[in-house]
């Protein structure tokens, strides 16, 4: 069981503001993060998928970094808009069993206009 | 093109009724999971299918649930004898293959819930 934590569970900001947020996961036999958005009653989206310690990805006005070393990855959004409302999960695979991914609680994002 | 489909996306059932939730994947995805969410928690693996075959069924909370992909598009989740604790999102993902970088596309989720 692979023990897979984000935090904070709820985030609240301004349109405008810059926020980020948590993922962290055991730093032994790392093989990749995956990044989802899941906006309410529509389907989880796929954001990044990180795999190199230093990995730096980027999407518009959201990027990710990953640090495998220390067990952590950033999700960052830049002039937070009300359509980033969502919650936000990361999720790694067994390592023993690529078919089952392990995913944190979410962030819950909510974007005041 | 179209995305994961599941049906229904909501689900009332009385306690120790059946219930069957339905996942189209997309066109040509070898690999096919389910997933159930409980509220405040993340999505938490129930089984995993490569094509018809059921690869993995370690997730699966007991023997009440089954679930199958007879001709390797379409699955079905069964939950027999259906219980207050089944109450949960249950989600649905395809992807092209299975690797530890292999997006996986999901569904909407059936939102079941059991009084």
């Amino acid at each position: 069981i692979l023990n897979v934590e984000q935090s904070p569970q709820s985030l609240h900001v301004q349109e405008g503001d810059s926020t980020n947020f948590t993922c962290s996961f055991p730093s032994s036999n790392f093989y990749a993060l995956h990044w989802y958005r899941w906006e309410t009653a529509k389907s989880p989206e796929a954001l990044f998928v990180m795999t190199l310690n230093g990995d730096e990805k980027k999407k518009g006005r959201i990027s990710a970094t990953l640090n495998t070393k220390e067990g952590y990855s950033y999700l960052y959004i830049k002039g937070s808009q009300p359509e980033d409302s969502a919650t936000y999960l990361c999720a790694l695979p067994d390592e023993d069993n690529f078919n089952k991914f392990y995913f944190g609680s979410g962030t819950k994002l909510n974007v005041k206009p | 093109g179209a995305g994961v489909s599941q049906s229904p996306r909501y689900k009332v059932a009385k306690r120790g009724q059946d219930v069957a939730l339905r996942c189209d994947p997309i066109s040509g995805h070898v690999s096919l999971f389910w997933y159930q969410q409980a509220l405040g928690q993340g999505p938490e693996f129930l089984t995993y299918f490569q094509n018809e075959a059921q690869l993995d069924k370690s997730g699966l909370p007991s023997d009440r649930f089954f679930a199958e992909r007879p001709e390797g598009s379409v699955s079905t989740l069964k939950i027999q004898r259906t219980q207050q604790e089944d109450s949960a999102v249950y989600l649905c993902a395809s992807s092209l293959a299975l690797t530890h970088q292999e997006t996986q596309y999901f569904g909407p989720g059936t939102r079941l819930l059991v009084l």
